[in-house]
């Protein structure tokens, strides 16, 4: 099966600018999740769509957003770049959300490089 | 809130040889999963073992197991025979068990495999 493809590879954007990251999950796979990998950091929970609803999000500002499409697919919107916004952004899908998913654990994306100069 | 832990930013193994990531995470939950995900140059994200926390045994897969200490909530994953497509970065991961969208990641081991 295709993994979660995510695009583009890299990006690049000059602060106070608009980046839109796009995510394409498993098929089958209904949930969606974006999560952001700074420089040293783990990666941090950004936000959670399913059935094309935000489920939950994490300690991010409201800049960030997104929205996931009839089918799974998903968009994740940053407004108002700043510097430290310059990171990898992962893609994740899994069939199951909810209580149950321990045998359906995250299938992740290859990411995009967000670079804010 | 749950953290997860790790100690080592980077480690090496000489190939063949055993080699032993460490991970500890701090919850106030009993029922919860742990996963250790692998993330090689080509970036991509992938699960190489996962535990749950209400069952004793071990978990292995093949030349990976894990070292799990739930009162000690430490979770440390094993190498063994190690080849150089092992090298990548390594994180732990914690969720609870009802929870599925909030995966706390660890900030990764870089793990280098000598020849």
């Amino acid at each position: 099966e295709a993994g979660v493809t995510q695009s583009p590879t890299h990006l690049i954007k000059t602060r106070g600018q608009q980046a839109t990251l796009r995510c394409s999950p498993i098929s089958g796979h209904t949930s969606v999740y974006w999560y952001q990998q700074a420089l040293g950091l783990g990666l941090q929970f950004l936000l959670w769509y399913d059935e094309g609803e935000e489920r939950n999000r994490g300690n991010f500002p409201p800049r960030f957003s997104g929205r996931q499409f009839p089918n799974y697919s998903s968009e994740l919107n940053v407004n108002a770049l700043e510097l430290e916004d310059s990171a990898l952004y992962l893609c994740a899908s899994s069939r199951i959300p909810g209580q149950y998913s321990y045998n359906s654990p995250l299938h992740f994306g290859n990411g995009t490089r967000l670079t804010v100069t | 809130a749950q953290t997860v832990t790790q100690s080592q930013p980077e480690m090496s193994v000489q190939e063949a040889e055993t080699v032993t990531l460490s991970c500890t995470y701090d919850t106030s939950e009993s029922d919860y999963y742990l996963f250790w995900y692998k993330q090689p140059p080509s970036r991509q994200m992938i699960l190489v073992i996962r535990q749950e926390a209400y069952k004793q045994q071990n978990a292995t897969e093949n030349r990976f197991s894990v070292n799990f200490q739930k009162a000690a909530k430490s979770f440390s994953l094993k190498i063994s025979d190690s080849q150089l497509g092992d090298a990548a970065m390594y994180f732990c991961a914690y969720r609870r068990r009802d929870n599925n969208n909030d995966m706390r990641f660890g900030a990764g081991t870089r793990l280098t495999v000598k020849p």
